[in-house]
């Protein structure tokens, strides 16, 4: 089966940090670009960041340039997303995604005091 | 980067009738290699996306055949030949031609 697993999602304050991360399993990570899109509290979906098979090529939506960075591990089957200097508007869903046709349940982060 | 813009951004719909989005983009949506990279995603209440039609009219695995992807170039549209109750959520079209991923505004369907 086809799963795709977030997981790092929580409560920070505003400057704070956190890691997400998401495990692939029931297709071949390695051979697939991967994504990450967000979902504000009520609002449609906004497209982060992606990543090709290797690693070599990362794109980032204006929003988060110089503040998030998207890796992965394809050993690891897994898309982690380290997100620092976060701000309330950050505050979202995260969904990792792969193909289009792939997406996790997602993870929620709050960033508020 | 590529602006998406869908309209109606909400439709009431009477049970057994059609439904339709549309959606255009700022620039056109052909890739260098021929193809054009326009999607529509559906998104239940409470539930991920799901990836409804691809390349402009090529229906996903499992999904109703009364959903159906029309347009070329800068337009396109999303019909639903007769929306049933499960069709009710939020419907957005997406481009992946350029790397840089952008979503319509998305277009809730709701039951008259």
């Amino acid at each position: 089966e086809v799963q795709l697993v977030e997981s790092g999602g929580g409560l920070v304050q505003p400057g704070g940090s956190l890691r997400l991360s998401c495990a692939a399993s029931g297709f071949t990570f390695s051979s697939y670009w991967m994504s990450w899109v967000r979902q504000a509290p009520g609002k449609g979906l906004e497209w982060v960041a992606n990543i090709k098979q290797d690693g070599s090529e990362k794109y980032y939506v204006d929003s988060v340039k110089g503040r998030f960075t998207i890796s992965r591990d394809n050993a690891k089957n897994s898309l982690y997303l380290q997100m620092n200097s976060l701000r309330a508007e950050d505050t979202a869903v995260y969904y990792c995604a792969s193909s289009w046709y792939r997406w996790g349940q997602g993870t929620l982060v709050t960033v508020s005091s | 980067d590529i602006v998406m813009t869908q309209t109606p951004l909400s439709s009431p719909v009477t049970l057994g009738q059609p439904a339709s989005i549309s959606c255009r983009s700022s620039q056109s949506l052909v890739h260098s290699d021929g193809n054009t990279y326009l999607s529509w995603l559906q998104q239940r209440p409470g539930q991920p996306p799901r990836l409804l039609i691809y390349k402009i009219s090529n229906r996903f695995s499992g999904v109703p055949d009364r959903f159906s992807g029309s347009g070329a170039g800068t337009d396109f549209t999303l019909k639903i030949s007769r929306v049933e109750a499960e069709d009710v959520g939020v419907y957005y079209c997406m481009q992946a031609t350029q790397l840089r991923i952008t979503f319509g505004q998305g277009t809730r369907l709701e039951i008259k």
